[in-house]
């Protein structure tokens, strides 16, 4: 199994709400990843997690949180946004300290995100 | 982790070879050369690698110039299911190494 499960697939929130995207991988990586890209751009890197601890953040707003209960499930918690927040939020996930890996990254179909 | 260069845009017929080129200039000793590729509203897959050999892979070759500064990516019989951007990335291969996306190039394929 290859596959980067996201949910939902669509979403529409006001500026007010809380949500959570959630992306899910079964293939035993120990690296995952959240990326936003924006129409026509190419993605960019927010959060990075290794053994379920939080090893990069691209200086991203406090109204996007991230979370990792468990080596499988990357959670993003959303609050207070603002419509420049609008993207696709994609979920990645990589192998970690395995010799002779190409590490190469197994990217979910991402959540098309709308704030109102 | 090193700047790449490559065209907007390309286009390929299809049955012919796509041959995108990639510059990247500062490269490093311990940097790797990746080429990911992005069709249409899915997430950005993976297709090849590699350090300074030239490297083929079901879906592609990667030839890679004996300097390293530049690279480019063979698809060797274009679909139509080939029409994406592809992204060329340089990076070392961290433990959990993040990926820099530069602009990529927008390959249609046409019949």
């Amino acid at each position: 199994d290859t596959e980067v499960t996201q949910t939902p697939k669509h979403l529409v929130m006001g500026m007010t709400n809380k949500k959570s995207l959630k992306c899910e991988q079964h293939m035993g990586h120990r690296a995952m990843y959240w990326y936003k890209q924006k129409a026509k751009k190419p993605p960019e890197l927010m959060f990075v997690y290794s053994y379920e601890k939080l090893s990069i953040n691209e200086s991203v707003p406090s109204r996007f949180s991230p979370e990792c209960p468990n080596s499988s499930l990357l959670n993003l918690h959303l609050h207070a946004l603002q419509p420049e927040d609008s993207a696709l939020y994609l979920c990645a996930s990589s192998q970690v300290n395995r010799p002779k890996s190409s590490y190469e990254q197994y990217f979910g179909p991402g959540t098309r995100l709308t704030v109102t | 982790d090193a700047k790449t260069t490559q065209p907007p845009s390309m286009d390929c017929a299809e049955g012919r070879a796509a041959n995108l080129p990639c510059n990247h200039s500062t490269i490093s000793g311990n940097e790797y050369v990746y080429w990911y590729r992005q069709i249409h509203s899915q997430g950005p897959q993976y297709i090849i690698h590699g350090l300074k050999n030239n490297e083929t892979n079901e879906m592609a070759s990667l030839i890679i110039t004996e300097d390293r500064k530049s690279s480019t990516l063979i698809l060797p019989h274009a679909t139509l299911r080939d029409t994406a951007v592809y992204y060329c990335i340089v990076r070392v291969l961290l433990l959990s190494g993040k990926l820099i996306f530069g602009q990529g190039t927008e390959l249609s394929v046409k019949p």
